[in-house]
C-alpha cells in the first residue's frame, strides 16, 4: 500500500506571495491532518480534515487555510507569505476521526521557505 | 506551559552506549505513542503503550509507561548510527491530546 504522499518537496517563495502545498493519505484513509514543524517550536497542529469537513483546528492565523476532496486527498494554502512561514509543512493520514488510540501515518513533508 | 516535556532535549553519544529519554507531563493519557522522525522525512510510529506500568520492546529499544500514565521513558541499549533521529511522543486520549507532540529529543549516535 502506497504512503502518504506530499508535494512538492520543497519551495521556495518571497514574502507576501501565497503558496498551495498538496498531500495525498493512504489508500482507505479519510482523516487528514496538517503540521508545520519549525526548530522553535516543534511539531504544531494546524488543522485537521474528515469526510471534507474541517474537524479540528489549531491556534494560527486565518492566513492558514485548507480543503479535503472526495477523494481525501487535502490541499493546506497559506497567504501573504511571511518569513516565520518558513518551516516543514508535515501531512499525516489516519483511518478514525475520532482517534483514540488510531496511528497517524506521516508523509516526508514539504519544505518551504520564505525568502 | 508544554502538554508534554521530553528530556534531554539533544543528546550526542557514541555507538555502543547506552541511553534513556524521558517524556513527562502532569496530566493523565488512556495511551501513548513514540514516534522517530529522521532528517528529510516524516515521524514514523515505533510504539503504543497503553496500561499504567507497560514495558514494550522493540529490539534494542525499550519503551516503558508510567503506573500513573503520565509519563514514559525509552531506553535505547548499544545505540547504533541508524538511531540517530527526534524522539517524539504524543499522547493519545478523548479531546485534543492527538495533536500535542511532545518537544522532542533530538539523538545523534555517532560512530
Amino acid at each position: 500500500k502506497a504512503g502518504v504522499t506530499q508535494t512538492p518537496r520543497y519551495l521556495i517563495k518571497t514574502r507576501g506571495q501565497q503558496v498551495t502545498l498538496s498531500c495525498s493519505p493512504i489508500s482507505g484513509h479519510r482523516s487528514v491532518s496538517w503540521y508545520q514543524q519549525t526548530p522553535g517550536q516543534g511539531l504544531q497542529f494546524l488543522f485537521e480534515y474528515f469526510s471534507e469537513t474541517q474537524r479540528n483546528k489549531g491556534n494560527f492565523p486565518g492566513r492558514f487555510s485548507g480543503r479535503q476532496f472526495s477523494n481525501s486527498r487535502s490541499e493546506m494554502n497559506v497567504s501573504t507569505l511571511e518569513l516565520g512561514d518558513s518551516a516543514l509543512y508535515l501531512c499525516a493520514s489516519s483511518l478514525h476521526r475520532d482517534r483514540g488510540r488510531d496511528t497517524q501515518y506521516f508523509g516526508p513533508g514539504t519544505r518551504l521557505t520564505v525568502l | 506551559t508544554q502538554l508534554l516535556e521530553q528530556s534531554p532535549q539533544f543528546l550526542s553519544i557514541q555507538e555502543g552506549e547506552n541511553l534513556t529519554v524521558y517524556c513527562n507531563s502532569s496530566s493523565v493519557f488512556s495511551s501513548l505513542q513514540w514516534y522517530r522522525q529522521e532528517p528529510g522525512e516524516g515521524p514514523v510510529l515505533l510504539v503504543t503503550v497503553v496500561t499504567g506500568g507497560e514495558v514494550k520492546k522493540l529490539k534494542r529499544l525499550t519503551f516503558q509507561f508510567g503506573d500513573a500514565r503520565k509519563d514514559s521513558s525509552l531506553h535505547i541499549t548499544a545505540a547504533q548510527t541508524g538511531d540517530t533521529g527526534l524522539y517524539l511522543c504524543v499522547p493519545q486520549g478523548p479531546g485534543t491530546y492527538k495533536y500535542i507532540f511532545g518537544t522532542g529529543t533530538r539523538l545523534k549516535v555517532l560512530a
